[in-house]
């Protein structure tokens, strides 16, 4: 199994921040890294799909970056509504494995 | 529109059996692999297996082989997620969501149910 291990565990920041979120794999992915926000009592919704695209109708403030085993997911300018868990997921096995999420607290 | 309707919220005794679903429309139901994401309280986001429904292709993590079983009725477009005997430990949030695929050739979980809550007590 690919483990997947995302730092921090948790965060604070202010509006108008800018956030990175790390991700590292056990092994090689290639790009098969996508990330995802879920919001308390919501499902998840995708971000970010083979390590740096955008998915449709996701705010250009979101951004990912890197390949093999380092990822970063970087918010430009936080925004009230972002203020969530984030995860990263391999894809480069089937079915694939989630890191354990971030959570982005209001300072 | 494509959508993901599973069931709702289910409370069992320890034991039993249980069967819920997620009823896709929106797309063609065979050519898409879904996935079962369980998220227990509090706690992230798992994959538990993934199907697909155009030949019932099944692939377990490992942590669930054994544990529960994934079907798909391509008649009515609908997967299952199906538990013989449930413990308290099965207590959790679990969505259905679909797998994507982008030109590239990346994988992804592009759409995703709302979720069923199963409540596992005696």
């Amino acid at each position: 199994d690919i483990q997947m291990t995302q730092s921090p565990s948790s965060l604070s920041a202010s509006v108008g921040d800018r956030v990175t979120i790390a991700c590292r794999a056990s092994q090689s992915l290639s790009s098969f890294l996508n990330w995802y926000q879920q919001k308390p009592g919501k499902a998840p919704k995708l971000l970010i799909y083979g390590a740096s695209s955008l998915q449709s109708g996701v705010p250009s403030r979101f951004s990912g970056s890197g390949s093999g085993t380092d990822f970063t997911l970087t918010i430009s300018s936080l925004q009230p509504e972002d203020f969530a868990t984030y995860y990263c997921q391999q894809s480069y096995t089937t079915p694939g494995t989630f890191g354990q999420g971030t959570k982005v607290e209001i300072k | 529109e494509v959508q993901l309707v599973q069931s709702g919220a289910e409370v069992k005794k320890p034991g039993e059996s249980l069967k819920i679903s997620c009823k896709v429309s929106g797309y063609r139901f065979t050519s898409y692999w879904i996935g079962w994401v369980r998220q227990m309280p509090g706690k992230g986001l798992e994959l538990m297996g993934i199907i697909y429904p155009g030949d019932s292709d099944t692939i377990y993590s490992p942590s669930f082989q054994g544990q529960v079983t994934i079907s798909a009725d391509k008649s009515i477009s609908t997967a299952y997620l199906q538990w013989s005997s449930l413990e308290a430990s099965d207590t959790a949030m679990y969505y259905c969501a679909r797998r994507g695929s982008s030109s590239s050739g990346y994988y992804h979980m592009d759409v995703w149910g709302k979720g069923t809550t199963v409540t596992v007590s005696s």
